[in-house]
């Protein structure tokens, strides 16, 4: 595709619930990254891979996100048992290698309540 | 683990006004670094991207410099305008390849 697409725009989920955010990246880009932004906040990164695997995964901040890319592209980062304090945009970015531009999608505006 | 921030947090300028934002960073162990920009309630928009070994770039009115030894980066603005308005991210993509942001500097360009 001409960009990063990321899906749904908005999610809106009640406590304890999972949740599932997909990314798609730029067509031919082997690195994809999420982030999490809060309001007012620079984005916190979560995951990073290369191709299929996660190359650091050192950001998730505990074992409820989960992020998988089984074919090098498409992108699914999971959320289980949602807490009110996951509440944030969600920001996928890929890049053709680390030494070219990364380019973010619209991000995911979850909302856990 | 990378520490990157920007100053000022927050800043207002007139119309046609030429502004420098500030950036700078803890490990000077970088491959690239990349400003960006956000508007409210959207994505990222990428700037420009200044790799380790260049000093600055430029595009448009925008240009931005690089002193790696030293840990910083400027963004500077030319002539600016209403619609420059935004929130101004620099992003410094480290040995682990993963992209260490700031908590970047609102600018608000008054007609």
């Amino acid at each position: 595709g001409a960009g990063v697409s990321q899906t749904p725009s908005n999610k809106v989920t009640e406590k304890g619930k999972y949740v599932e955010l997909r990314c798609d990246p730029i067509s031919g880009h082997t690195a994809l990254y999420w982030y999490r932004q809060s309001l007012g906040q620079g984005p916190e990164f979560l995951i990073y891979f290369q191709g299929t695997g996660a190359a650091d995964d050192s950001g998730l901040p505990n074992d409820r996100f989960f992020a998988v890319r089984p074919e090098g592209s498409v992108s699914t980062l999971k959320i289980q048992r949602t807490e009110r304090g996951d509440s944030a945009v969600y920001l996928c970015a890929s890049s053709g290698d680390r030494n070219t531009e990364a380019f973010f999608g619209q991000g995911t505006r979850l909302t856990v309540v | 683990k990378q520490e990157v921030t920007q100053i000022p947090a927050a800043l207002s300028v007139p119309e046609g006004e030429n502004l420098v934002l500030n950036c700078s960073f803890t490990d000077s162990a970088i491959y690239n670094l990349q400003w960006f920009r956000q508007d409210p309630g959207k994505g990222l928009t990428s700037l420009l991207l200044i790799q380790s070994s260049q000093r600055e770039q430029t595009s448009g009115r925008l240009n931005a410099s690089l002193d790696k030894s030293s840990g910083r980066s400027t963004l500077y603005i030319a002539a600016s305008q209403p619609g420059d308005s935004a929130t101004y991210l620099c992003a410094v993509m480290g040995g682990a390849n993963n992209l260490f942001f700031g908590t970047g500097t609102r600018l608000t360009v008054i007609p």
